[in-house]
């Protein structure tokens, strides 16, 4: 079955580190970019992080310097590496599939998430 | 970074046709994709490029695109197409490659 899943949320104190894992199964996990979405409760979507085949990386304003997405093609694994959080990092975090089609890019295949919460 | 303008929620009488747009400098550059969300689960790809359908979505869902704005279309709206609807694209804006979405219209069928 073509499929993500997260792994790794969970309560973590204001300016402390947690690594989220995305494990993708059913396709050839090495010829897709991959990325990570977020949404706060209530909140509609973010765009968190996006690593390339080649291992090239972007990251919006809001996460630079503090997360770092990595990927493991012999493992089929997807990872965000999250330090220095902040209570407005709290959020449902996905994984993402990025298909590629011509001048085309858009996200064909979602995790279900895992949930991130940032509180003392 | 670019930003998508969406209009927070609007609503459609059952079998009715809504259209739901959105609007931003980097759709100019680049076609949007749509995304379809239900409460409690993960987003859906409903609309990618100039008009394409993923398998598996019905037809009454389609997409346009003229300057700016991209909208997407539900001809017919059924009680299940009652959900978020996101739009998002590419945002090639200031020195980096990013992505961006927009901020969600909450689609009410009647």
């Amino acid at each position: 079955e073509v499929q993500l899943v997260e792994s790794g949320g969970g309560l973590v104190q204001p300016g402390g580190s947690l690594r989220l894992s995305c494990a993708a199964s059913g396709f050839t996990f090495s010829s897709y970019d991959m990325h990570w979405v977020r949404q706060a409760t209530g909140k509609g979507l973010e765009w968190v992080s996006a690593i390339g085949t080649a291992g090239d990386t972007y990251y919006p304003g809001s996460v630079k310097g503090r997360f770092t997405i990595s990927r493991e093609n012999a493992k089929n694994s997807l990872y965000l590496q999250m330090n220095s959080l902040r209570a407005g990092d709290t959020a449902v975090y996905y994984c993402a599939r990025v298909k590629v089609a011509g001048p085309d890019r858009y996200f064909d295949l979602w995790g279900r998430g895992t949930l991130v919460t940032v509180s003392s | 970074s670019s930003e998508l303008t969406q209009d927070p929620a609007v609503s459609v009488a059952l079998g009715q046709t809504v259209r739901i747009t959105c609007q931003g400098d980097s759709l100019r550059s680049y076609y949007a994709s749509w995304y379809q969300q239900k409460p409690g689960q993960a987003p859906v790809l409903v609309i990618y490029g100039k008009n394409n359908r993923p398998s598996g979505i019905p037809d009454r869902f389609s997409g346009s695109s003229s300057g700016n704005t991209a909208s997407l279309t539900i001809t017919g709206a059924q009680a299940e197409d009652e959900a978020d609807y996101y739009c998002n694209s590419r945002d090639s804006s200031g020195n980096h490659l990013g992505w961006v979405f927009g901020g969600g219209t909450k689609l009410t069928v009647l």
